[in-house]
């Protein structure tokens, strides 16, 4: 079973616009890391945050991270066709049964539209 | 540095066959961990390596089993395939066991008739 959700399930943009993607997760965690994947190919690792941090920047991309929420969004600026995937959040938990193991949401689809 | 390296990449059973799945770390990187893509469950965590030793295993049956060499290489086996078999089998490397970014190779897409 998935740890969280995301939301939302599905978001259709123009190019040039933001798209912003939620996360929430209901156990403790040492960091959060975000994936991209094209139609059923491998997951692209984008970015990590540890718990003990709010917000990080990678080129376009911004995550910020809320454990008191257990919530994490990204954003993604100035989107572009190439952005076209489907992207999940992933958490990395404390210890025992969660131990080395990435519990997944469900994904959000993004289309960017030319 | 090369990625992470799966092989085969894709593959055709039929019920009751058994399969072995080969991933090969990014170089220097000792956990190596397994998991399961569907449209119905999800992406769902296998088992963890590391150092040859199996550091954790999630919620599949027995069938479902894994090794890691001494190089870090890894291989997993499923045996008495079923139709619900039929998954993306993602492998994933890191630096080490529990902590730290997780690279994904592109995965072995199982069909199972």
């Amino acid at each position: 079973s998935q740890q969280g959700e995301e939301d939302p399930q599905a978001l259709s943009i123009q190019e040039g616009e933001n798209a912003t993607m939620n996360c929430s997760y209901k156990t403790s965690i040492n960091n959060l890391q975000w994936y991209r994947q094209n139609s059923g190919r491998g997951l692209v690792h984008l970015i990590l945050i540890r718990s003990n941090e709010r917000e990080k920047h990678s080129g376009r991309l911004r995550v910020t991270l809320d454990t008191s929420k257990k919530s994490s969004s990204l954003l993604i600026t100035a989107s572009r066709a190439a952005d076209t995937a489907s992207y999940f959040c992933a958490t990395d938990g404390v210890g025992g049964t969660s131990y080395g193991k990435l519990t997944f949401g469900q994904g959000t689809i993004l289309t960017v539209h030319p | 540095k090369a990625g992470v390296t799966q092989t085969p990449r894709y593959l055709i059973k039929t019920r009751g066959q058994q399969v072995t799945l080969s991933c090969s770390p990014i170089s220097g990187h000792r956990s190596v961990s397994w998991y399961q893509q569907t449209p119905g469950q999800g992406l769902q965590f296998l088992f963890e390596y590391f150092s040859e030793t199996q550091r954790n295993k999630g919620n599949f049956p027995g069938r479902f089993s894994g090794r890691q060499f001494s190089n870090s290489r890894s291989e997993m086996n499923v045996s008495t395939l079923e139709l619900g078999d039929s998954a993306l089998y993602l492998c994933a490397s890191r630096l080490l066991a529990g902590a730290g970014e997780q690279f994904f190779g592109p995965g072995t897409r199982l069909t199972v008739l």
